[in-house]
């Protein structure tokens, strides 16, 4: 089935763990995006990449990395969890990042860092 | 990006019409006006997008008025499976800012009853 893919589901993470949160696509998107969503605050946008080979910071960056090495594959590493990365994480790609707005999420990954 | 706001909350019965406003009165000429829901703990799902004319799929209707300034979404058949988080987005659609950036807010919470 055609559509997005994140692992794992749900971690709980020990605070100053690496970790990476898996994201791929099989849509051929050319935008991918991570968001996270706490209680009160919405989807906030951390990192997007435009298209292979590019990323940039969204608005709410620090502690997090990302890279696109291709088109399907947009992992999220958090370098040295805290615990105000304790969240629910959301992938997302569109066809475009200017013209086709259309974004498909994944089902998300809830972490919690301890 | 133009502000958008929703009423926070709105029912409806099951089989009748939901209609779900959004105001966005700042809109300017090359922004569209995207809807996506937010059903309990998974992602976002996209439902609609339009510029200026009104726009129907398989999920929804959306009208927009002759000034922009406000929109309509509207569910034809509500069932409990739409209880849901209604987002309108507004979102320039070429050129502006160079990523797909979704500014999420708070929303609508749909309930649909029996």
């Amino acid at each position: 089935i055609a559509g997005i893919t994140q692992a794992p589901t749900s971690q709980i993470l020990a605070a100053g763990r690496r970790m990476t949160l898996r994201c791929t696509q099989d849509m051929r998107h050319n935008a991918m995006y991570w968001y996270r969503q706490d209680l009160g605050l919405g989807l906030r946008l951390i990192h997007y990449s435009n298209t292979a080979g590019t990323t940039g910071k969204g608005e709410v960056p620090d502690g997090y990395s990302v890279s696109r090495a291709n088109t399907d594959d947009f992992p999220l590493t958090l370098a040295s969890a805290v615990p105000s990365q304790t969240s629910v994480y959301f992938c997302a790609s569109s066809p475009d990042a200017q013209y086709r707005l259309e974004a498909f999420f994944g089902q998300g990954t809830r972490l919690t860092v301890v | 990006d133009a502000k958008t706001t929703q009423p926070p909350s709105m029912d409806c019965a099951e089989g009748r019409a939901a209609n779900l406003p959004c105001n966005h009165s700042t809109i300017s000429g090359n922004e569209y006006v995207y809807w996506y829901r937010q059903i309990h703990s998974q992602g976002p799902q996209y439902i609609i997008h339009g510029l200026k004319n009104n726009e129907t799929n398989e999920m929804a209707s959306l009208i927009i008025t002759e000034d922009r300034k406000s929109s309509t979404l509207i569910l034809p058949h509500a069932t409990l499976r739409d209880t849901a988080v209604y987002y309108c987005i507004v979102r320039v659609g070429a050129g502006g800012t160079s990523y797909g950036k979704l500014t999420f807010g708070q929303g609508t919470i749909l309930t649909v009853h029996p």
